[in-house]
């Protein structure tokens, strides 16, 4: 069965400091995978997109990695801000004819001053 | 650009009424997307549209939900009987083109059926 699981949870972190998110997944074939971001009463805001065969995309302080051979990916965020509190959803798509996504439940990030 | 736009933000209703959902993609995006939110099941794709036809539906939960695209800049979706278990953010979504395209939410309507 195609699968994302994301951990953890639930993160608290202080302000400033870095943190990592992960994502496994176990949907194959693959075709791509996102990272979105979620504000608390918001539609989710993609962060990245990454195929099969990028390891690393960044976009400003996030930075996300891939490794297909073991179907993990983490979101990295540097130097974190308040504005960062949020969930943030990876997201499976595989191949085939219609766009076949499979979710994660989500990490709920609150960064405290 | 005003982004997609969903309405109503908040929808209260009883239990055995219809309820209708709108939205309106970003202009010139070809993809439209309805998703439900809740926090058991998290984020689910329901159906999707390309051009204003229905491409796959297999994410419709029931007979009761269904979804229609007239025209290019607005669709809708509908709960005809709606049922507490209902209950959930409901985000539409569009993008330019599909595999690997970024897609660009609304902001949701809360649907809370009593």
């Amino acid at each position: 069965k195609n699968q994302v699981e994301q951990s953890p949870q639930s993160l608290i972190i202080l302000e400033g400091k870095n943190c990592t998110l992960q994502c496994n997944y176990t949907v194959s074939p693959f075709s791509n995978l996102r990272w979105y971001k979620q504000d608390t009463g918001r539609g989710p805001v993609s962060l990245t997109i990454m195929t099969f065969s990028e390891n690393t995309k960044s976009n400003g302080r996030y930075t996300a990695t891939l490794d297909a051979d073991t179907k993990q990916s983490s979101l990295h965020i540097t130097a974190s801000q308040l504005s960062d509190s949020a969930s943030y959803i990876c997201v499976v798509r595989g191949q085939g004819g219609s766009e076949k996504l499979v979710f994660g439940k989500g990490t709920k990030l609150t960064v405290n001053p | 650009d005003a982004g997609v736009i969903q309405s109503p933000r908040h929808e209260v209703t009883e239990m055995g009424q219809e309820v209708t959902l709108r939205c309106k993609p970003i202009s010139g995006h070809d993809y439209l997307f309805w998703y439900r939110q809740t926090m058991m099941r998290g984020l689910e794709l329901l159906i999707y549209f390309n051009n204003n036809v229905p491409i796959d539906d297999s994410g419709m939960p029931e007979d009761r939900f269904s979804a229609k695209m007239p025209n290019a800049s607005f669709s809708t979706l509908k709960i005809q009987p709606s049922e507490p278990r209902d209950s959930a953010v409901y985000f539409c979504a569009s993008s330019l083109g599909l595999a690997g395209a970024r897609q660009y939410f609304g902001p949701g309507t809360r649907l809370t059926v009593t």
